[in-house]
């Protein structure tokens, strides 16, 4: 059965930093990109950026709100993807999902087909 | 970025209805697009890829069409547990982006 659970959220004031991790199990972590998308108190989903796998050099995609704060990494040996965010802003309080796609040469047959329940990162004074 | 338009935004219906939502995308991404459900509290599911394929395990009730910029998701016959949040997503150009979601109601 596929598993992500994401954990690390809570409360942090502007400013300020936080790591946010996602566990997979039940399939092959290391051939899949990673996703992460957010959701705001009330609001809808963004997506947040991805990290591809190692055959593509684990290279990474932002949305443009958060580029240049937040970095995605992976530890495959961990079966793990990170979201390392930083500057935080209160308009950065949301659920924190993370998700996995399926990508080849060929195309991505699958995409954010299976999300963790999320975590809550509240950034606030 | 290519924006996501989801009409209607609210839709009241009762157990049974046939109910239709609508994404149109402000260009053609082919047929890069998913179909996902949100229960409060609860994790997106994702219902039809590639604009027409039902996900595994989801009821045939669902089922999407379209292609290039307009797309559809319709319930043929709706059930109590199908009252929920409904999302499109485009994931053909970076960034991928969403609809603005259409929640559908009990009348």
């Amino acid at each position: 059965e596929v598993q992500l659970v994401e954990s690390g959220g809570g409360l942090v004031q502007p400013g300020g930093s936080l790591r946010l991790s996602c566990a997979a199990s039940g399939f092959s972590f290391s051939d899949h990109y990673m996703d992460w998308v957010r959701q705001a108190p009330g609001k809808g989903l963004v997506w947040v950026g991805r990290i591809r796998n190692k055959a593509n050099s684990y290279t990474t995609e932002y949305v443009a709100s958060v580029k240049g704060r937040f970095t995605i990494s992976r530890d495959d040996s961990r079966n793990s993807v990170f979201l390392q965010m930083s500057s935080l802003k209160t308009e950065d309080t949301a659920v924190y999902y993370c998700a996995r796609s399926y990508c080849t040469n060929d195309g991505c047959p699958t995409q954010l087909d299976h999300w963790g329940q999320g975590t809550l990162v509240t950034a606030s004074s | 970025d290519i924006q996501m338009t989801q009409s209607p935004s609210s839709l009241s219906a009762s157990v049974g209805d046939r109910v239709t939502i609508t994404c149109r995308a402000s260009q053609g991404i082919r047929i890069d697009l998913s179909w996902y459900q949100q229960v409060p509290g609860k994790a997106p599911k994702r219902l039809i890829y590639a604009a027409s394929s039902l996900q595994s395990g989801v009821p045939s009730r669902f089922s999407g069409s379209g292609s290039g910029t307009e797309f559809t998701l319709t319930i043929s016959s709706l059930r109590p547990e199908d009252f929920a949040t409904y999302y499109c997503l485009q994931h053909n150009t970076y960034p991928y982006t969403f609809g603005q979601g259409t929640k559908l109601e009990i009348k």
